[in-house]
């Protein structure tokens, strides 16, 4: 079956602006994940939903950040007024639960802010 | 705080030697950790995971240690070759949060 997937793949915008990116899990995974990753640096745990719920939402850098999940399904994690060190490429990742052991990762977004 | 200190950032390896990456977490509540191995323009993908019960586990080139006493992780890939050649990044996860170590780059010499 299909992997997980993320939308747009580049997404170019200006400082200011708000942005959307999304993530479609694999099917059935209940288990989802946001990261961000900066050019040449390690991965940034932002947020994990188990179902449509966030145990934890203090990973996310500022109130800039949000996420959401519906339909224990896509996911959308939201910046508002982007700044310039906002860019990065953003990673979902999904697991069949958070105890489950393996995360399959997407593709991710590659942020940048002008 | 928490975090994960990995090192070394950057190591160069002879082809067929092996190649050692350490990671030092900070939480004792910790109980799995995973190992992820990003090639360049890559997404992340699981190597070998090891969890809180278990001190050793072997894959097939790569072995994994935990010594929770100290809160040390170590990863050992054996026998070395060009295709391991990448980021290598170790985690802990804990009850609502995966920390990850800031990463070791892999180079393999021919």
């Amino acid at each position: 079956g299909a992997g997980v997937s993320q939308s747009p793949s580049n997404k170019v915008t200006e400082k200011g602006k708000d942005v959307e990116l999304r993530c479609d899990p694999i099917s059935g995974h209940t288990a989802l994940y946001w990261y961000r990753q900066s050019l040449g640096q390690g991965l940034e745990f932002l947020i994990y939903f188990q179902g449509n719920s966030a145990p934890d939402k203090s990973g996310l850098p500022s109130d800039r950040f949000s996420a959401e999940r519906t339909g224990g399904s896509v996911s959308t994690l939201t910046i508002q007024r982007t700044q310039q060190e906002d860019s990065a490429v953003y990673l979902c990742a999904s697991s069949e639960g958070w105890s489950a052991d393996t995360q399959y990762f997407g593709p991710g977004t590659r942020l940048t802010v002008l | 705080g928490e975090n994960v200190e990995q090192h070394p950032s950057t190591l160069s390896v002879q082809e067929g030697d092996s190649a050692v990456i350490k990671c030092t977490y900070s939480d004792s509540a910790s109980n799995y950790f995973p190992w992820y191995k990003q090639e360049l323009g890559k997404r992340p993908q699981l190597i070998i995971d090891i969890r809180s019960n278990m001190d050793k586990r072997q894959g097939q080139r790569v072995t994994v240690l935990l010594n929770k006493t100290v809160k040390h992780l170590s990863l050992q890939i054996a026998a070395t070759q060009p295709g391991d050649s990448a980021v290598y990044f170790c985690a802990e996860r804990g009850d609502d949060k995966i920390i990850f170590g800031k990463g070791t780059r892999l180079h393999i010499l021919p």
